[in-house]
C-alpha cells in the first residue's frame, strides 16, 4: 500500500493522558499536514510540516500540542494532558509542492 | 482572518438532477482544490485549478476557477447514489503555500 496510513486507527484514553499518533505518508511527498476534524465540520489545520522543518502552526493549538517529523519521513503528534474536547479525527496528509494533499484515514480520539 | 464561504451547507437531490456547490474566499487564492469525503471516510482530493477562469471536467463533475481567483464552483451534472458525500473547497491564500484555507463543506444527499 503507497497510500498514507496511520496508526492507531483508534484511541481511546482517559482524560489526563498522553496520546501519540503516527503518520506515514507518501514516500516521494515532502509536505505533511496534520488536521483535527469534527463531526459536521471540515478539516482544522493543525501544522505543517517541509521535510523535517515545521513551517506553520496554528495559533488554535495550545502547548499541550506537539508534532514532529525528525527524518523527514514519519511524522508524529502528541497530545499531553488530554481533555474532553480533543476528542475528534486526527487526519494526515502528505503532498508534493503545487499539487493535492492525500489523506490517510485518519485517527479517532476519544477522552472519556 | 481568510475565510472561504461555502454554500449551501446541505442538498437533497433526486436522483438525476444536477448540483452545484459554490466556494467564496474572502481574499485572492493562488490555487483552489475540491475534495470529497464519503460519510466516514477521509477527504479525498478531486481536482486543483491554478488560472484565472479555469475550467477542468471529470466525467459528470465540472469545476470552474473565477476570473477575480476569489471564488469556484462543482457542478455535478445528473447526480448518482455514488455521488453522495460532503464537498470541500480549499484554497492556498496568495503569497502562503503552506496552509489550505478550507471551507465548511457541502453535503450532499441524493435519493434514488
Amino acid at each position: 500500500d503507497t497510500g498514507v496510513s496511520q496508526d492507531p486507527r483508534h484511541k481511546i484514553t482517559k482524560r489526563g493522558q498522553n496520546v501519540t499518533f503516527r503518520c506515514d505518508p507518501i514516500s516521494e511527498h515532502n509536505r505533511l499536514y496534520w488536521y483535527r476534524q469534527t463531526l459536521g465540520q471540515g478539516p482544522e489545520f493543525l501544522t505543517y510540516f517541509q521535510n523535517e522543518a515545521q513551517l506553520e502552526k496554528s495559533r488554535l493549538l495550545s502547548d499541550r500540542f506537539s508534532a514532529e517529523r525528525p527524518k523527514g519521513s514519519f511524522s508524529t503528534l502528541e497530545i499531553q494532558r488530554t481533555e474532553q474536547g480533543d476528542s475528534a479525527m486526527y487526519l494526515c496528509a502528505s503532498s508534493s509542492a503545487g499539487l493535492g494533499a492525500f489523506f490517510g484515514q485518519g485517527t479517532r480520539l476519544t477522552v472519556v | 482572518g481568510q475565510q472561504v464561504m461555502q454554500i449551501p451547507q446541505y442538498q437533497h437531490v433526486q436522483e438525476g438532477e444536477d448540483f452545484t456547490t459554490y466556494c467564496n474566499s474572502s481574499t485572492t487564492l493562488s490555487n483552489i482544490q475540491w475534495y470529497k469525503q464519503r460519510p466516514g471516510g477521509h477527504p479525498v482530493f478531486l481536482i486543483q485549478l491554478v488560472k484565472s477562469g479555469e475550467v477542468k471536467k471529470q466525467k459528470r463533475l465540472t469545476f470552474q476557477f473565477g476570473e477575480a481567483k476569489k471564488n469556484s464552483s462543482l457542478h455535478i451534472t445528473a447526480t448518482q447514489t455514488t455521488d453522495v458525500g460532503t464537498y470541500f473547497c480549499a484554497g492556498f491564500n496568495a503569497g502562503n503555500n503552506r496552509k489550505l484555507i478550507w471551507g465548511l463543506g457541502t453535503s450532499l444527499a441524493v435519493n434514488p
